[in-house]
């Protein structure tokens, strides 16, 4: 399946970590990537290849995977943190090429 | 800087035709595989389209294949979507991504994106 799964919303209070997680078969075999998006703006490379992070992108964001699931951890969330989280994942052999999941709003409370 | 900016975008009726822009600066647009990527409004990314950087390769996502045309002219770094046969389900907000690459290879995600043009299908 090239469906990737992630939990519509997440709430954390801030300096308290979040987690989000996205699921599909696609993770099996294939890397994710995650992005932010705040409202109103173009989404933001954060995480790639599961768990790297680009530069400029603060220590406090992490990615891990596992199985066919990946998680984003936001670590010491902070009040800018709050934004739509996306992960993403590619296989150029498959017919869909690239697959996002569906979104995570994370709200911190 | 480094950026992309789209535009082109609009109300067009159903069926109706409309043909988007990508204007890249600041990077050496020949060396890099672009995508557009949409958004519905208050929904999720959906990618459209990816060619590469020497238009070799072209690739669409069923929803849109044989109706959307991806193309680029890397003379005047710009990267096009000529979209025909609109429908309602199309309205969205449509961006330009490039592709991550180094050292003339591309992977399949995307490290910088434009701001987006809004096409809205409507009567």
């Amino acid at each position: 399946s090239d469906k990737l799964t992630q939990p519509p919303s997440v709430s954390v209070s801030p300096g308290q970590t979040a987690r989000i997680t996205c699921s599909g078969d696609a993770l099996a075999k294939q890397y994710a990537y995650w992005y932010q998006q705040r409202p109103g703006q173009a989404p933001v490379l954060m995480i790639y290849k599961d768990s790297e992070r680009p530069s400029g992108i603060p220590e406090r964001f992490s990615g891990s995977s596992s199985g066919t699931t990946v998680t984003l951890t936001i670590s010491g969330v902070q009040a800018e943190d709050e934004a739509d989280y996306y992960c993403q994942s590619a296989d150029s052999s498959a017919s869909y090429h690239v697959v996002f999941g569906g979104g995570t709003k994370l709200t911190v409370l | 800087e480094v950026q992309l900016v789209e535009s082109g975008g609009g109300l067009v009726q159903p069926g109706g035709s409309l043909r988007l822009s990508c204007a890249a600066s600041g990077f050496t647009f020949n060396s890099y595989s672009m995508n557009w990527v949409r958004q519905a409004p208050g929904k999720g990314l959906e990618w459209v389209s990816y060619i590469s950087s020497s238009r070799s390769t072209i690739y669409y996502a069923d929803s849109v294949k044989g109706r959307f045309t991806i193309s680029r002219d890397n003379a005047k770094n710009s990267l096009y979507l000529q979209m025909n046969s609109l429908r309602a389900e199309d309205t969205a907000a449509y961006y330009c991504a490039r592709a991550y690459c180094s050292g003339g290879s591309c992977q399949w995600y995307f490290d910088l994106w434009g701001r987006g043009t809004l096409v809205t299908v409507s009567s």
